[in-house]
């Protein structure tokens, strides 16, 4: 079965900062990873698919990126609606994938 | 609106059966591939099920194979999870799901609580 690892699990950081998110698939996969905001007590938010799509009415200053094993999610800019949790999943055929997700806090 | 609505949470005993519906409104459920994922409380997301748009294919995580099972009703816009033998490791927050091409998910319902406990 692939294993989805996401680091860190939790990033300190100031509004304003620039940010990373990588997500480690166990072997190469499919360029099917999707990014996902989660905040406390609400239901995920799709950010990124297939890997570096953003989706409809999502912040440019979300970028992701990656292939093969290693992919990124990049907030350039981090802005106080961005302290959430923040999770990869991958899709393949019939199976879906989390990674564990990643708190990003305010420092 | 577009959205997606569960019902049909609440406590149960182990052992016990539950059904959850997901009620979509402001699109064609009939277009769309659905998926259920649920979250236990302070963990992360786990994907359960998923069943395509005419109820051919439908597909299981591990932990639930054999005790949970997904259905549809496209005429009455409704998902279903059929939950059975259920644990106290179910407890968790229920949510369907909207699948595109590719796999990811671009509407959630605000998800229906399941409490597994004696």
């Amino acid at each position: 079965d692939i294993q989805m690892t996401q680091s860190p699990s939790t990033l300190s950081a100031s509004v304003g900062d620039r940010v990373t998110i990588t997500c480690r698939a166990s072997q190469r996969i499919s360029s099917y990873l999707a990014w996902y905001q989660q905040k406390p007590g609400k239901a995920p938010k799709l950010l990124i698919y297939q890997a570096s799509s953003l989706e409809s009415g999502v912040p440019s200053r979300f970028s992701g990126y990656g292939s093969g094993t290693e992919f990124t999610l990049t907030i350039s800019s981090l802005q106080p609606d961005d302290f959430a949790i923040y999770y990869c999943q991958h899709y393949d055929p019939y199976l879906w994938m989390f990674g564990q997700g990643t708190k990003v806090e305010i420092k | 609106e577009v959205q997606l609505v569960e019902s049909g949470g609440g406590l149960v005993q182990p052992g016990g059966s539950l059904r959850l519906s997901c009620a979509a409104s402001g699109f064609t459920l009939s277009n769309y591939e659905m998926n259920w994922v649920r979250q236990a409380p302070g963990r992360g997301l786990e994907w359960l099920l998923y069943i395509d748009s005419s109820s051919r294919t439908t597909s299981y995580a591990d932990s639930v194979k054999g005790r949970f099972s997904i259905s549809r009703d496209n005429a009455e816009r409704s998902v279903y999870l059929q939950m059975n033998s259920l644990r106290v490791e179910d407890t968790a927050v229920y949510y369907c799901a909207r699948v595109l091409w590719g796999g990811h998910m671009d509407l959630w319902g605000k998800g229906t609580t399941v409490i597994v406990s004696s």
